[in-house]
């Protein structure tokens, strides 16, 4: 079966950075993504990896270790609005390539 | 331009009963996903739908069943419905010709959310 890892909490200060880890162990990869989901709301997209390395964009950060079966998601600068759930997902090479397997979430929640 | 609208917002039914959510794909888009999300828990893939027929599936009981009209909308059934099938049941869109990158791949509803009693 599929098997995607990320922490249940975790805690941080307005201001400071914080990394969300994501494993996985999957029969087969076609990319990973970072979603954010505000309760009661849609995960909306923050990132996508398909190779090794760090994606940058603003504030939030994605690295991916393809052989490791590892990333992470940086945020930086946290800002109360930033508490959420983040959620870890991996596209498949079987299946529709819109078909994601995901984390069951890491919910921050960033203190003043 | 509008995203993804799913109806009804929230719904509370009891066990045994049947449901129909709604979903229309954010505009220029043709695939339709449906997701469940229960509690706490990362959303589970149900099925999808393409060119009105369902073409990927997964690991739910044939109590959950699909349509997608010709406008590209959709409908998730559920029936004889379970104390466990109380969850968000999230709709996203996409685009098949679209470039499998980032933000093309899924975009989502802000979900139904059935409780069963």
């Amino acid at each position: 079966g599929q098997n995607i890892d990320q922490p249940t909490e975790m805690t941080a200060t307005e201001g400071a950075i914080v990394q969300i880890n994501c494993t996985y162990q999957t029969s087969g990869f076609n990319g990973l993504f970072w979603y954010q989901q505000h309760a009661g709301e849609a995960p909306t997209f923050l990132s996508y990896n398909v190779l090794d390395g760090l994606e940058e964009k603003g504030r939030f950060s994605s690295f991916l270790s393809r052989s490791k079966g590892y990333s992470y998601l940086l945020l930086k600068e946290l800002q109360m609005k930033d508490s959420a759930s983040y959620l870890c997902a991996v596209s498949l090479p079987s299946g529709s390539a819109r078909q994601l397997t995901f984390g069951s979430g890491t919910q921050l929640t960033v203190l003043p | 331009d509008a995203g993804v609208t799913q109806s009804p917002t929230h719904l509370i039914k009891t066990r045994g009963q049947q449901v129909t959510l709604r979903c229309s794909p954010k505009s220029g888009h043709d695939t339709v996903s449906w997701y469940q999300q229960a509690l706490g828990q990362g959303p589970q893939f149900i099925f999808q739908y393409y060119e009105e027929e369902e073409r990927q599936r997964g690991n739910f009981p044939d109590r959950f069943s699909g349509h997608q009209f010709p406008n590209y909308s959709s409908e998730l059934n559920v029936n004889a419905l379970l104390l466990g099938d109380s969850a968000l049941y999230l709709c996203a869109s996409s685009l098949e010709a679209g470039t499998l990158s980032g933000a093309n791949v899924l975009t989502f509803g802000a979900g139904s959310r059935l409780t069963v009693l």
